[in-house]
């Protein structure tokens, strides 16, 4: 099956740093990749599309400015938490739609941000 | 608002016997639902998907139902394994490609 990667999957940094997340479709090409956010015993929560070569569509209430995303080739997509604070702490996941299966998605494994 | 609803956030089940998941959904324009797995620190894995015009869909030993006009799925998973232990959660696609999930059910198979 189509696999996705994330790197790093567990990263500790200190509050008003930036961070960044690396999403990976290792065996296909991803149009379209997603991000979500996960809190303690709650829903993913989708937090952006990422479109290869435009601009991220973002979902209410996530600051885009403070979450940036950029999807410069088929297989890659970066979100950069800028200036993070301790509420930025949370699980994230990526997503990755091959287009041949355009209705699926295929998850990296996640990335754990602790900020202190 | 929360679309789509999965009222059990935790489930026990007997080893081998059948273990229920279920989900409620509210908007009527969603046309195909997903389930997937995932276990603590990890992406969810895909099991099983139904699109809107079939009421059921089976894989191994996982049969998904769907009931429109109660606007609800179910996942059957049997015979039930120590291995299925683990957070199931419900999604549905909005639009082309939008998944809009359910809050989880923790799933405990106790051997």
């Amino acid at each position: 099956g189509a696999v996705v990667s994330q790197h790093p999957s567990w990263v500790i940094c200190k509050s008003g740093t930036s961070v960044k997340i690396e999403c990976r479709s290792l065996d296909f090409q991803a149009t379209t990749m997603f991000w979500y956010r996960q809190f303690p015993k709650q829903s993913l929560m989708l937090m952006a599309t990422s479109n290869e070569g435009s601009k991220a569509t973002y979902e209410q209430g996530v600051e885009k400015d403070k979450f940036l995303i950029n999807h410069a080739s088929l297989t890659l997509s970066t979100l950069t938490v800028t200036s993070a604070h301790p509420e930025d702490s949370s699980f994230y996941i990526c997503s990755a739609l091959d287009r041949f299966h355009y209705n699926e998605q295929f998850f990296g494994p996640g990335t754990r941000l602790t900020v202190l | 608002d929360q679309q789509v609803k999965q009222n059990s956030p935790s489930l026990s089940v007997q080893e081998g016997r059948i273990s229920i998941l279920n989900c409620d959904y509210t908007n009527s324009m969603f046309d195909y639902f997903l389930w997937y797995k995932k276990y603590p620190a990890e992406g969810p894995t895909f099991l099983i998907s139904i699109s809107s015009i079939k009421d059921k869909n089976e894989d191994g030993r996982f049969t998904v139902f769907l009931n429109k006009s109660a606007k609800h799925l179910s996942l059957h998973i049997v015979p039930s394994q120590p291995g299925d232990s683990a957070v199931y959660f419900c999604a549905a696609l909005s639009g082309t490609y939008k998944y809009i999930f359910g809050t989880g059910t923790r799933l405990k198979v106790l051997a």
